[in-house]
């Protein structure tokens, strides 16, 4: 089991620009999961890549992994208010750990 | 229809109390988890069941028993509560333990006074 780190720990962008976050981890995994969670909710699952897949989407979600680097990177694009969230990534072995995610500050 | 349920979704009891939460899943899944969310929004794993066995069991006080009624089940049962304890539930599952995408229930805030 290993645990994501995501970077930055907070980032705060006007509407309509992309947002970028990172993640990195430590040893091999099958996949790795982005996860969303808005204040006062539960996690959301939003997208998983593969640890033989390189690029993958999702509406305007865009995740990359380089197992090379250990590391992945979310990329919303035309960012929006409800965006507003924290940010988690979830390299997959055997067992979940989360990180301390990333929050996503949407500023209107 | 709620995919992940818990009960209670606010909680607040005085120290040295006994309380449980409750969590139930109607997705089929045979793996059920509970993690914990600090203050400080860290989320660290508890317990995880697969097929009503336990799996993992992270550093955890005793005061904290997992019980597993049948696979749809995972309850929390915490002994004379802590001020420590104050914190965010979130009960979840998945279909297997490798690799698969965890579903999270809407948490359980527990404030201890």
């Amino acid at each position: 089991s290993q645990q994501g780190e995501e970077d930055p720990q907070a980032l705060s962008i006007q509407e309509g620009e992309n947002a970028t976050m990172n993640c990195s981890y430590k040893t091999s995994i099958n996949n790795l999961q982005w996860y969303r969670q808005n204040s006062g909710r539960g996690l959301v699952h939003l997208i998983l890549i593969r640890s033989n897949e390189r690029e993958k989407h999702s509406g305007r979600l865009r995740v990359t992994l380089d197992t090379s680097k250990k590391s992945s990177s979310l990329l919303i694009t035309a960012s929006r208010a409800a965006d507003t969230a924290s940010y988690f990534c979830a390299p997959r072995d055997d067992k979940i750990i989360f990180g301390k995610g990333t929050r996503l500050h949407i500023l209107p | 229809d709620t995919a992940v349920s818990q009960t209670p979704k606010y909680l607040v009891t005085q120290m040295g109390n006994d309380k449980s939460i409750k969590c139930e899943q109607n997705l089929g899944h045979d793996t059920m988890y509970w993690y914990k969310q600090d203050s400080k929004k860290f989320l660290k794993i508890m317990f995880s069941y697969n097929n009503k066995e336990l799996i993992i069991n992270e550093t955890v006080p005793n005061r904290f028993s997992p019980k597993s009624p049948d696979k749809a089940h995972l309850n929390l049962h915490i002994n004379s509560l802590e001020l420590g304890d104050s914190a965010v539930y979130f009960c979840a599952s998945s279909q297997g333990t490798k690799g698969n995408t965890i579903y999270f229930g809407e948490g359980s805030w527990l404030t201890v006074v």
